[in-house]
């Protein structure tokens, strides 16, 4: 069974730092990998997903994915109030059907 | 253009009743999942759907929990003898196509709490 972990936080940074959320997983063989953002009391969100080696940009946010050492990140740089949220990791499951989601990093950010 | 939508927003019920809960996809989405999300934790693969048939039910926790999607299009939730555990937010998603890289959209979610 496949198992994605991530540090349940909170996570607090100030506005216009960067933050840096972790995700590691179990499952060598994982592919790709998801980024959702979940504000309070709402669904999931894609943000980011990525399944090469390396980084991915886009905008303020940059996904880091190292194969060898199984964990996924995610930078955000300039972080914003409105930034704060849960920030969920997933993959795919074994049959490629669905996706296995970390139990989320709550960021939070001042102003 | 319309979203996932799922109906209704919030259900309570007692212990032992049965619920459905339904989901209407974005137009033309093939796939469909269902997840449960408790508080503090990530959705909770239950269901996929392709079509009308149910290609992974391999998440739903035991045979108190149905789905169905007769028409490829609408699905209905289906929880039988309701427990106090099975109080979550149940999430449902839907995707174009076949390939596991397209996104999946989520609907708002069904809140249901089991007194």
């Amino acid at each position: 069974q496949k198992e994605v972990e991530q540090n349940s936080g909170p996570l607090s940074v100030p506005e216009g730092a960067i933050a840096s959320l972790n995700c590691t997983y179990s499952d060598r063989g994982s592919q790709s990998f998801f980024w959702y953002r979940q504000y309070s009391g709402k669904s999931p969100e894609l943000i980011m997903f990525i399944y090469s080696n390396g980084d991915k940009e886009d905008g303020r946010f940059t996904a880091q994915l190292n194969k060898a050492s199984q964990y996924v990140s995610l930078l955000i740089r300039d972080s914003q109030p409105s930034d704060s949220a849960t920030y969920l990791c997933a993959v795919p499951n074994q049959a490629g059907t669905a996706l296995i989601f970390g139990k989320g990093t709550t960021l939070s950010v001042s102003s | 253009g319309a979203g996932v939508s799922q109906t209704p927003s919030n259900k309570v019920t007692e212990k032992g009743k049965y619920v459905e809960l339904r989901c209407d996809p974005i137009s033309g989405h093939t796939a469909l999942y269902w997840y449960r999300q408790s508080l503090g934790q990530g959705p909770e693969f239950l269901i996929y759907f392709q079509g009308t048939g149910a290609a992974d039910d391999s998440g739903l926790p035991n045979d108190r929990f149905f789905a169905v999607r007769p028409e490829g299009s609408v699905s209905t939730l289906k929880i039988q003898r309701t427990e106090r555990g099975d109080s979550a937010v149940y999430l449902c998603a839907s995707r174009s196509g076949t390939s596991g890289y397209n996104e999946q959209f989520f609907g708002p979610g069904t809140r249901l709490t089991v007194l």
